[in-house]
């Protein structure tokens, strides 16, 4: 059974700060996705990466995955207030769908 | 192009009532699921589709009911509403071959259940 971790579950960081989110998931997968939610929204796509050390970049925002370790990283850079959201992973099912298994989510605050 | 629309936005059921979340997009996208978001244990697969007529459960199915007899359409039906299903649903679809494994959500539906 596919399962995923993230942590911190919480994360409340300074501006101008760099700090690091990992997920962990626990079996072979070949697609790897983050999303940002803003309070009462829906998800919004960040990233996904589908090959052992893809890194995308969009902005303060990086992610790169190791799939021989199980684990993707979410990269802030200098964060700004903007930023706070919760941000969440999830790994593709595998097979011939879609399906997503979604971490808990990080809550992250960015304080000026 | 309207994406990945969902109805209605809110809705309060009183305990055993049925009612039906509809879901459509129209991206002509053979994949479509349904999620539910509880506090703290991010979003879990109800249900999901890989084209018309092919349905199959997810994580947590129980208390739900789908079909899908159209491309563009996948109603969630909830067959006797208890309190344990309030939540926020999202409808997601994407293809589901090909290079771009793009999931696209809904804005959602926030469930109250009493």
């Amino acid at each position: 059974e596919l399962k995923v971790e993230q942590n911190p579950l919480f994360l409340s960081m300074q501006e101008g700060k760099n700090y690091t989110i990992y997920c962990n998931y626990s079996t072979t997968s070949d697609r790897l996705y983050w999303y940002r939610q803003d309070p009462g929204k829906s998800l919004e796509s960040l990233f996904v990466l589908l090959s052992n050390g893809a890194v995308k970049q969009e902005g303060r925002l990086m992610a790169s995955l190791d799939t021989k370790a199980r684990l993707s990283t979410l990269h802030i850079t200098a964060a700004v207030h903007d930023l706070s959201a919760t941000y969440f992973c999830a790994v593709g099912g595998g097979g011939a769908t879609n399906k997503l298994i979604f971490g808990t989510g990080t809550l992250l605050a960015v304080q000026p | 192009n309207a994406g990945v629309t969902q109805t209605p936005k809110f809705q309060v059921l009183k305990t055993g009532q049925s009612m039906t979340l509809q879901c459509a997009q129209d991206m002509n996208h053979e994949y479509m699921s349904w999620y539910r978001q509880d506090p703290g244990m991010g979003l879990r697969l109800i249900h999901y589709s890989v084209g018309a007529g092919i349905t199959d459960q997810g994580e947590v199915p129980n208390g739900y009911n789908v079909s899908r007899s159209t491309t563009e359409d996948f109603p969630l039906r909830l067959l006797s509403a208890a309190p344990s299903q309030t939540s926020v649903y999202f409808c997601a679809s994407s293809y589901s071959s090909g290079t771009s494994y793009e999931q696209y959500f809904g804005p959602g539906t926030r469930l109250t259940v009493t």
